[in-house]
């Protein structure tokens, strides 16, 4: 079964770090890139971050540039998402994706459950 | 940055009636828009991609069209496992913006 299993979440004062991951499995995971999605409560989807299948080439949001670092070991089927500095306005459900593609072209086929970032003081 | 702009935001509908869903982007995003369910507590769901492909396990009541700015969705029957919040995305540049959404309900 093709599955994301996010995890990290949690509650952290503002200024902040967190680190989530999300693992994966049912798939060849060195051959797509990944991305992570947000959704503040009560709100829409943002797109956060992609990195490619190598890991060599990453991609941000503005809101989150220079203080998220996404990254990937493709030993352990695993992704990344360093957040430093972490502000009110970051609190979210945090998603991670499967590209359909090798690149991020295509969309995101593949979803994880999701896990709650809450910063707050 | 390519701006999305979903209309209606909020759209009342009937089992069986036919539901359009229009995604306006702010400059030409050749093909690569994607569209997504999403329902309440539950990660987005992929309907289609590049425009008009179905994903695989899709009903064939959901399709997708258009070209450079302009793109729709439509379902053609609408079932009552279809009241949802739907979102289109364009993949052609980052950041891979997402539309605002649309809050699909029952009349």
């Amino acid at each position: 079964e093709v599955q994301l299993v996010e995890s990290g979440g949690g509650l952290v004062q503002p200024g902040g770090s967190l680190r989530l991951s999300c693992e994966a499995s049912g798939f060849t995971f060195n051959n797509y890139a990944m991305n992570w999605v947000r959704q503040a409560p009560g709100k829409g989807l943002q797109w956060v971050s992609t990195i490619s299948d190598n890991g060599g080439v990453t991609f941000y949001a503005d809101s989150v540039k220079g203080r998220f670092t996404m990254s990937r070991d493709n030993s352990q089927n695993t992704v990344y998402l360093q957040m430093k500095n972490l502000r009110v306005d970051d609190t979210a459900v945090y998603y991670c994706a499967k590209a359909l593609w090798r690149t991020a072209q295509g969309a995101f086929d593949i979803w994880g459950q999701g896990t709650m970032v809450t910063v707050s003081s | 940055d390519i701006q999305l702009t979903q209309s209606p935001s909020f759209l009342s509908a009937s089992v069986g009636d036919r539901v359009t869903i229009t995604c306006r982007a702010s400059q030409g995003i050749s093909s690569y828009l994607a569209w997504y369910q999403q329902k309440p507590g539950k990660a987005p769901n992929l309907l289609i991609y590049v425009t008009s492909t179905l994903q695989s396990g899709v009903p064939s009541r959901f399709s997708g069209s258009g070209s450079g700015t302009e793109f729709t969705l439509t379902i053609s029957s609408l079932q009552p496992d279809d009241f949802a919040t739907y979102y289109c995305q364009q993949l052609s540049t980052y950041p891979h913006t997402f539309g605002q959404g649309t809050t699909l309900d029952s009349k």
